[in-house]
C-alpha cells in the first residue's frame, strides 16, 4: 500500500534555529497537510497544500507541495519553546475513502532554550 | 478552536471489561474517524463514518466496533478489554469539502490491565 516517509525521526535544535523536515512517497497526492501533535494531546492542522508546486506560510511555518507531486517539506523560522512536539505530515487521494489519507511516522520536535 | 470531545482521557481497566469511549463533535461534520496511536508513534485508522448509520473498517484491523445513530457521536465500543488494547485513541471529523483536513479531539488514554 502506500506509505510516507517522513524524515527526520527526531531533531534537537536550540532556540532560534530554522527547522526543515520533509516527507516523501513513491506515489502521487493530490492533497499534502502538516498536523502538529502537542503532548497529551490530539494533532492539529498546520497547512493544507492542493496544488503542485504551492508554498504557503502560516506564520513562521511554510510548506511546499512538490511538482512531482510525491513530496513535501515543512520549515519553521526562528524556533521557539512552544515549537515541541510531533509534526505529521499526511498525503490525501480524492475518489477514494477515507482509508486514502495516509500519515507519516512523525517527526519529533525538541527545542533547547 | 476544535468543537470535538473525547471522554474519558483517561481508562485504567481489568482484562475482560467493556469499555465505550465516547466522541461528539458540535461542528456538523458528516465525516468521522478513531485512530489509534501508541505513545510518539504513526496514527492507524481503525473505523470511520460518512454519516448516519454508515460506518467502515480503517486500514488497521482492530477488535472495537463503533456506531453511528446521530450525526454528532461516533462512540467506539470494546466488548472485552485485553492488554494488548492499551493505547491512546483519537477521534476526529471533518467537513464534505474538506478532504483530508481534520480535527482531533484529545484523545482517550486506555490502559488495560
Amino acid at each position: 500500500g502506500q506509505q510516507l516517509n517522513q524524515s527526520p525521526q527526531s531533531m534537537f535544535i536550540q532556540e532560534g534555529e530554522d527547522v526543515s523536515m520533509n516527507c516523501t512517497s513513491s506515489s502521487i497526492f493530490n492533497t499534502w497537510l502538516w498536523y502538529k501533535q502537542d503532548p497529551g494531546e490530539g494533532p492539529v492542522l498546520l497547512i493544507a497544500l492542493y496544488k503542485a508546486g504551492e508554498l504557503t506560510s502560516n506564520g513562521r511555518l511554510t510548506a511546499q507541495f512538490g511538482i512531482t507531486r510525491k513530496d513535501s517539506f515543512l520549515n519553521i523560522s526562528a524556533s521557539i519553546p512552544s515549537d515541541v512536539g510531533i509534526y505529521f505530515c499526511a498525503g490525501f487521494n480524492y475518489g477514494g475513502s477515507q482509508g486514502n489519507l495516509i500519515f507519516g511516522k512523525g517527526t519529533k520536535l525538541s527545542v533547547k532554550p | 478552536e476544535a468543537d470535538i470531545y473525547q471522554t474519558p482521557r483517561y481508562l485504567v481497566i481489568g482484562t475482560g471489561k467493556k469499555i465505550t469511549l465516547e466522541c461528539s463533535q458540535t461542528m456538523g461534520h458528516d465525516k468521522m474517524y478513531w485512530y489509534q496511536q501508541d505513545p510518539g508513534m504513526e496514527l492507524h485508522l481503525i473505523h470511520y463514518s460518512y454519516g448516519v448509520n454508515s460506518t467502515e473498517k480503517g486500514d488497521l484491523s482492530s477488535e472495537s466496533t463503533v456506531s453511528r445513530i446521530r450525526t454528532e457521536h461516533f462512540p467506539l465500543t470494546l466488548e472485552s478489554a485485553r492488554p494488548s488494547h492499551t493505547s491512546q485513541y483519537l477521534c476526529a471529523s471533518s467537513a464534505g469539502q474538506g478532504i483530508g483536513e481534520l480535527f482531533f479531539g484529545e484523545g482517550s488514554r486506555l490502559t488495560v490491565l
